[in-house]
């Protein structure tokens, strides 16, 4: 089946670190994006892509980076990475021609110690 | 941007009996308001959706029902079942469907 599919699933990092996760689909989808979700927060907005050279800032993409580096992938980067960047972070995709569903990957537990 | 306040934040609900989560919005011009389930330990799962032109869709056990003149539009799950345990996040569409605002999640607890 197509699919969603984040690397690494688990992280374990420390103040400082240059962090990067990435996100793979096999749904053949130009839209993707990249969320944060914190307890009691809901899912926030850091970056979405519509096409390889189309980036564009969420609600909260500061100290967060991206690249596409082809349709089918989308990596965030965390340059110095900081406790409180301490979350789970959801990719998803999305086609324009089709509906405006939006499809998640399996997230990635990313702890800042 | 478009703001999304998601109520009550916490659900209890005695299995079969019905559970009712309702989601406002800010933006008149979205058109899109899908419903997600997230499970513990997993994705946020899409478990129905409606769009403007339409006022009430039903899957099953589940209903959405949309009211754009007060911009709310609430989820109704019935004879509630213990796998219907979760958080359900809510969301509306803004920029011209480009994106998606989500609520802060409700979590539902079926107590069999």
């Amino acid at each position: 089946d197509a699919d969603v599919t984040q690397t690494p699933r688990n992280r374990i990092t420390k103040t400082g670190k240059r962090i990067m996760l990435e996100c793979s689909q096999t749904k053949g989808h130009d839209r993707m994006y990249w969320y944060r979700q914190d307890p009691g927060l809901g899912l926030r907005l850091i970056y979405y892509s519509f096409d390889v050279k189309d980036i564009n800032k969420g609600e909260i993409s500061d100290g967060y980076s991206v690249s596409r580096q082809a349709q089918a992938k989308f990596s965030l980067s965390l340059e110095s990475a900081i406790p409180n960047q301490t979350a789970l972070y959801f990719c998803a995709t999305s086609d324009r021609f089709s509906t405006d569903t939006q499809y998640f990957g399996p997230g990635t537990r990313l702890t800042v110690l | 941007g478009e703001n999304v306040e998601q109520h009550p934040s916490t659900l209890s609900v005695q299995e079969g009996d019905s559970a009712v989560i309702k989601c406002t919005y800010s933006d008149s011009a979205s058109n899109y308001f899908p419903w997600y389930k997230q499970e513990l330990g997993k994705r946020p799962q899409l478990i129905i959706d409606i769009r403007s032109n339409v006022g009430e869709k039903k899957d099953q056990r589940i209903a959405v029902t949309l009211n754009k003149t007060a911009k709310h539009f609430s989820l109704h799950i019935t004879e509630t079942q213990p796998e219907d345990s979760a958080v359900y996040f809510c969301a509306a569409s803004f920029y011209g469907n480009n994106r998606l605002a989500f609520g802060k999640g409700n979590q539902v607890v079926v107590i069999p």
